[in-house]
């Protein structure tokens, strides 16, 4: 059974600091992975999607990349804004299946 | 561009009622998905729909059931109410193993 889990689940920085975000995942074999944003009480929004066969995505100042044998991911934000408070979410959708699995989150906030 | 589309926002319910979510996916996505997210919780796998089939299973309780129709739309209908099942359901769209595009979410309350 797929499980998947994010650190840290809190983390406040000031503006213009470049952070890192963490998500594991326990079985590797994945078809994609995507991070997301959700602002309170909203939808979320699809950030980066990385298949399983690359190693990174970019947008902007985010980066994403994956090392699928490891089980991990990381969401790089560079040059934090206070616009970019928010929880970020990474989900898995695990090969054979039709459903992404969910992390715990991570909820950030950037001071101005 | 057209987004995913849920009805209603808000729903208000008594326990041991019935209710019916509706979801409006992107035209052209192959694939729909339904989420239950409680208050400060990561979202939940309901159930999801490929090409009008249903593709995958999670924790739905046997109360919940959910369909999707030859215009691509899908209900999840929720019958017997409890407390507990106050949430934010979402349901996303998506063409098959593609990007996720979630809808606005319907607000659920059970009283």
């Amino acid at each position: 059974k797929q499980e998947v889990t994010q650190i840290p689940a809190a983390l406040s920085v000031p503006e213009g600091e470049n952070l890192v975000l963490n998500c594991s995942f326990t079985d590797s074999a994945i078809y994609n992975l995507q991070w997301f944003r959700q602002d309170p009480g909203k939808g979320l929004t699809s950030l980066l999607l990385i298949q399983s066969s690359q190693r990174e995505q970019t947008s902007g100042r985010l980066n994403a990349s994956l090392d699928k044998s490891s089980g991990r991911s990381t969401l790089y934000i560079a040059a934090s804004q206070p616009g970019d408070s928010a929880t970020y979410l990474c989900a898995v959708i695990t090969s054979g299946t039709y459903k992404y699995i969910f992390g715990t989150g991570t909820r950030l906030k950037v001071l101005a | 561009a057209a987004g995913v589309i849920q009805s209603p926002r808000h729903l208000i319910k008594e326990k041991r009622e019935t209710a019916t979510l509706k979801c409006y996916p992107i035209p052209r996505h192959d694939t729909v998905y339904w989420y239950q997210q409680g208050p400060g919780q990561d979202p939940q796998f309901l159930i999801s729909f490929y090409e009008k089939m249903q593709s995958d299973k999670g924790s739905i309780p046997d109360r919940f059931s959910a369909q999707q129709f030859s215009d691509y739309h899908s209900e999840l209908n929720m019958s017997s109410l409890e407390l507990g099942d106050s949430a934010l359901y979402f349901c996303a769209s998506s063409p098959f193993h593609e990007k996720l595009f979630f809808g606005s979410g319907t607000q659920l309350s059970v009283l």
